[in-house]
Parts: structure tokens; C-alpha cells; sequence
């Protein structure tokens, strides 16, 4: 069974701070997607990363793609109150099984 | 108006009864996806649909049940609920092609199980 671990679970900082979410497997995955939800909501698609070493930037966010398509990670430079929400990382597996394994989260509390 | 909606947004019922979570999409995606969320736990899939006639459970299927009635409907149901069941409740719906689709979610169900 192919399992993605986030850390921190939980992050509260001061806005303006900068931050790091990691997602990571002892497998690997075909691609990882980044999702964001807010409360009341569906997670929301924020980027897919396709090839091992990818590095894609939105705005203030940037996603990397370990190498060996094992691990991901979430960086938000001079984080805002508006980046507060749930963070997912999400993998489609090798196998491709059409089915999106989650990783348990990562709850981000930007205070102003 | 929503791409997938899901009804209704929040139940409150009690131990033993039938409950059905309905989801209905307009984007005419073919592949549709019944997912759970506890805290702390990130999404659980409990059921899949690649197509109308293909229904494959996830790894919590035990206690539930679906149907796919249409291409645009995917339905949950918990023939006897139980309080472990309370939780967030999503549906998604993803495209054909494999390995890195997005997928698209419902607003969820909040469902309480006394």
C-alpha cells in the first residue's frame, strides 16, 4: 500500500513568515498534486507536479518534486492571513490504479 | 452554478437508520469518487466509478454502499449507520486520462450519527 506522510500535521506563524509543508513516500508516484481546503468547502487543485526535480511557482507558493518521485514539498514565502486553510498532497501511484492517494494534511493558521 | 454538488450539506441521524448522500455533477466526467475526511486523517477513499457500469471499492468501503445511476449521479448510502461514521463527506469527479487528473470535489456532507 503506497502512503503519503505530511508534516507538520499543524503550523500557526505570524504573517509575513515563511513556511514548509513536506509530503513524503517510501514510493513512488507517477505525480503529486497539492490541494487547498477551506472550511465549508472541497479541496481545491493548486498544482500537479509531473517529473522528478520539477519546481513550478504560484505567486508566493512553490512546489517541488523530489527526484525520485518519492516526496514533495510546499514552500509559501511571506505567508498572508488568505493562505490559512488545510493543505493535502496527493499522489497518482505507479501502478496507475486511476486512484489519488492522500496524505493526511497539513493544517496552516496564518495570524495577522 | 456548482460543478458537483452534493445533498444534503449536513444529517443528523441516529444509530441504525438508512442514509442516503447524494452527488450529482455537470461536468461530464466519467470517473466519480466517494471520499471520507476524520481530522487528522486526510481523505479516505470509500468507493469508485470509472464509468456507469463500473463500481470498485476503496479502502474503507465496509458499512457503505453506492450506486451509479447516471454518468452525472453517484450515490453513498450507510445501510445501518453508526457513530464511527460521523464525518465529512466529499464526492469528486476526475476526466479519463490517468496518472495526473484533477479532481474536481463537491462542497461535502457533514453527517453526525448519534
Amino acid at each position: 500500500t503506497q502512503l503519503l506522510e505530511q508534516s507538520p500535521q499543524f503550523l500557526s506563524i505570524q504573517e509575513g513568515e515563511n513556511l514548509t509543508v513536506y509530503c513524503n513516500s517510501s514510493s513512488v508516484f507517477s505525480s503529486l498534486q497539492w490541494y487547498r481546503q477551506e472550511p465549508g468547502e472541497g479541496p481545491v487543485l493548486l498544482v500537479t507536479v509531473v517529473t522528478g526535480g520539477e519546481v513550478k511557482k504560484l505567486k508566493r507558493l512553490t512546489f517541488q518534486f523530489g527526484d525520485a518521485r518519492k516526496d514533495s514539498s510546499l514552500h509559501i514565502t511571506a505567508a498572508q492571513p488568505g493562505d490559512t486553510g488545510l493543505y493535502l498532497c496527493a499522489g497518482y501511484g505507479s501502478s496507475n490504479t486511476g486512484k489519488l492517494i492522500f496524505g493526511q494534511g497539513t493544517t496552516l493558521q496564518v495570524k495577522p | 452554478d456548482a460543478d458537483v454538488t452534493q445533498t444534503p450539506r449536513n444529517r443528523i441521524t441516529k444509530t441504525g437508520k438508512r442514509i442516503m448522500l447524494e452527488c450529482s455533477q455537470t461536468k461530464g466526467h466519467d470517473r466519480m469518487y466517494w471520499y471520507r475526511q476524520d481530522p487528522g486523517l486526510g481523505l479516505r477513499l470509500i468507493y469508485y466509478s470509472f464509468d456507469v457500469k463500473d463500481i470498485n471499492k476503496g479502502e474503507i468501503s465496509d458499512g457503505y454502499s453506492v450506486s451509479r445511476q447516471a454518468q452525472a449521479k453517484f450515490s453513498l448510502s450507510l445501510e445501518s449507520a453508526i457513530p464511527n461514521q460521523t464525518a465529512l463527506y466529499f464526492c469528486a469527479t476526475s476526466d479519463l486520462q490517468p496518472g495526473r487528473n484533477e479532481q474536481f470535489f463537491g462542497p461535502g456532507t457533514r453527517l453526525t450519527v448519534l
